[in-house]
């Protein structure tokens, strides 16, 4: 596609819900990151891809999050057991293959409201 | 490790005003260099990136940067601004053993008109 896309564009749920997130990143971008955006906290990283693999998850706030990256396209975000302080904007970025100069291409976000 | 601060979390101009953003870093390595908008509702915008090479940057819409090694400065610079400047703009570094991007909190930039 042209952009990065991610689905859905809004999302609320009650707590103790699990809930996915899903990002679709520009077409032949190796390197894939996921950061979330909130007041409190500004905006973190949270796990990084090179292809469909994660080599360290330690950025992940709980063992509530977990994330997976298949056919080295499409990646899930999966929060289990929502609580409050996980509503915040889920943003997801690309780019070709993950060095350092390159441009990070965010997707438009996913606004995650718990209840 | 490396970290960002922006000075001033909201800066107001007139339309027509020089628009002056402020950004230091730090970082033990040379850095790479980002400045991102986020219009309302919406993800992040490259305006422009330090990568090496030539310190005063160009962007979009107008704006540049310039990256001074010897002031840990990489603050962002527009003439003029217009009504559709105002957004919020984050400074970033390239940090991380991952090679994620390290954020400002952000300057939340209104045009008055």
């Amino acid at each position: 596609g042209a952009g990065v896309s991610q689905s859905p564009s809004n999302k609320v749920t009650e707590k103790g819900k699990d809930v996915e997130l899903r990002c679709d990143p520009i077409s032949g971008h190796t390197a894939l990151y996921w950061y979330r955006q909130s007041l409190g906290q500004g905006l973190e990283f949270l796990i990084y891809f090179q292809g469909n693999s994660a080599p360290d998850k330690s950025g992940l706030p709980s063992d509530r999050f977990s994330a997976e990256r298949t056919g080295g396209s499409v990646s899930t975000l999966t929060i289990q057991r929502t609580q409050q302080e996980d509503s915040a904007v889920y943003l997801c970025a690309s780019s070709l293959l993950g060095r350092g100069e390159e441009t990070q291409y965010f997707g438009p976000g996913t606004r995650l409201l718990v209840l | 490790a490396q970290s960002v601060t922006q000075l001033g979390s909201h800066v107001s101009v007139s339309e027509g005003a020089l628009v002056l953003l402020r950004c230091n870093y730090s970082s033990s390595v040379p850095p790479y260099l980002f400045w991102y908008v986020q219009y309302p509702n919406q993800g992040l915008q490259l305006l422009l990136k330090y990568t090496t090479g030539a310190t005063l940057v160009k962007g979009i819409n107008g704006f540049e940067a310039e990256f001074k090694k010897s002031e840990t400065s990489f603050h962002l610079t527009k003439p003029s601004a217009h009504m559709s400047d105002a957004a919020e703009y984050f400074c970033a570094v390239r940090g991380g053993s991952q090679g994620n991007l390290i954020f400002g909190k952000g300057t939340k930039l209104s045009v008055k008109p």
